[in-house]
């Protein structure tokens, strides 16, 4: 109850694609469902989060869509650039505790 | 730099050996969270603090693991007489939690640099 799955393990794409990542939780408790980037080397960055009471949320070419009846929710990267090659993290957290990652999305964007 | 950081950033070690990493939170985040990720993973959370109390520690933190933040200031993580499983990076994080007992705003959690650990 307390996974995250994510998929899919590794993702390619051409520049100008969208890249879509999916993740699905168990537990009804996970109140707050953010996306983390990571390049090699460096510690997760909070890319953009969403709460269950909206259904889509979007920041610049980012986009989370969130069905909360199927406890899935997923990332659009518009217009994908080369710059946006990096591993993905979904997490989930009921609310104030603790961080529950996925295994994570590495992404890779042809020029 | 108004981030939060991690020193050192690398750490070469014998097994047998004791290690302390330092993490410096993001100035009055009051919540700091530990977390270890090995290669190919997402990040397993270890243990946190808001401010001096230690609040949860995950089962994958064993006896040889202790966490402290005195003062509920920086904090720092040592693991006594490593393993070569304990190869891992080693991420801290923080956070604001503000608010009344029903009612906290977001937790969003800033992530430091990693130390990344490696047992021979």
């Amino acid at each position: 109850q307390q996974q995250v799955k994510q998929s899919p393990q590794s993702l390619i794409v051409q520049k100008g694609g969208i890249p879509i990542i999916n993740c699905a939780y168990e537990n009804t408790a996970f109140d707050y469902f953010p996306w983390y980037q990571q390049f090699p080397g460096k510690g997760p960055a909070l890319l953009i989060a969403i709460r269950p009471d909206v259904s889509e949320k979007k920041e610049g070419r980012f986009t989370i869509s969130f069905n909360k009846s199927a406890k899935q929710f997923s990332l659009h990267i518009m217009d994908s650039q080369p710059g946006d090659s990096a591993t993905y993290f979904c997490a989930a957290t009921p609310y104030t505790d603790k961080l529950i990652f996925g295994t994570g999305t590495r992404l890779q964007v042809f020029p | 730099d108004t981030g939060v950081s991690q020193n050192p950033r690398h750490k070469i070690t014998k097994r047998g050996q004791n290690v302390t990493f330092r993490c410096d939170p993001i100035s009055e985040h009051n919540r700091l969270y530990w977390y270890r990720q090995t290669l190919g993973q997402g990040p397993e959370f270890l243990t946190y603090f808001q401010n001096e109390a230690q609040l949860e520690k995950s089962r994958l933190l064993s006896d040889r693991f202790s966490a402290e933040r005195p003062k509920g200031s920086f904090s720092t993580l040592e693991i006594q007489r490593t393993e070569q499983g304990d190869s891992a990076m080693y991420l801290c994080a923080s956070s604001s939690i503000q608010g009344t007992s029903n009612y906290f705003s977001y937790n969003e959690q800033f992530f430091g640099p990693g130390t990344r650990l490696t047992v021979l």
